[in-house]
């Protein structure tokens, strides 16, 4: 089973501020990087795939990018709103059996008006 | 567009009981899955179907039961529930490989063995 590890697990920042976090994977027999928004009594949704190295995506204030190399990735979320509050999830899928995807425990965060 | 749906959305059940859990998707995806959440731990996968008429294990299978209907409906069966079943179950649909396993997923049932 691929280990897919996310930090921090959880964060809290002012409204307007700018933030960041990570998750980290086998950089081994890499296929897909996805990243979800999972709001509090919904469910997941998803807000990126990646599958290159080196890519940037990005969608408003949100924002991603992808090593597949060093087995990283980055989301960052730019003036951060009340509205932003929510558990990010990356997952990515294994490469003994691709259905199989991992998911990490995920960032739960509180943006503070 | 009704996207992925779940029945029931809550359930309590005694140990030993046994329910199953429905859902159904009208995206046409040949993928479904269905996963496990639980508190400190990130979504597991119990089973999943690649495609109609196939069924594969998960991460965490023991326990659980699952009938791939049709292209539209994955159903979750526990024969004989027990307190460790306790937990969110989500549905996920998803077109894998096309959209590199990217996954739809379902309200959530939250269950709860006594």
């Amino acid at each position: 089973i691929l280990n897919v590890e996310q930090s921090p697990q959880s964060l809290h920042v002012q409204e307007g501020d700018s933030t960041n976090f990570t998750c980290s994977f086998p950089s081994s027999n890499f296929y897909a990087l996805h990243w979800y928004r999972w709001e509090t009594a919904k469910s997941p949704e998803a807000l990126f795939v990646m599958t290159l190295n080196g890519d940037e995506k990005k969608k408003g204030r949100i924002s991603a990018t992808l090593n597949t190399k060093e087995g990283y990735s980055y989301l960052y979320i730019k003036g951060s709103q009340p509205e932003d509050s929510a558990t990010y999830l990356c997952a990515s899928p294994n490469s003994g059996g691709y259905q199989k995807v991992t998911f990490g425990i995920g960032t739960k965060l509180q943006v503070i008006p | 567009n009704a996207g992925v749906t779940q029945t029931p959305k809550f359930q309590v059940l005694k140990t030993g009981q046994s329910m199953t859990l429905q859902c159904a998707q009208d995206m046409n995806h040949n993928s479904m899955y269905w996963y496990r959440q639980d508190p400190g731990m990130g979504l597991r996968l119990i089973y999943y179907s690649a495609s109609e008429g196939t069924t594969d294990k998960g991460e965490v299978p023991n326990g659980y039961n699952v009938s791939r209907l049709n292209k539209r409906e994955f159903s979750l069966r526990l024969e004989s529930a027990a307190p460790s079943q306790t937990s969110v179950y989500f549905c996920a649909s998803g077109e894998a490989p096309t959209s590199s396993y990217e996954q739809y997923f379902g309200p959530g049932t939250r269950l709860t063995v006594t």
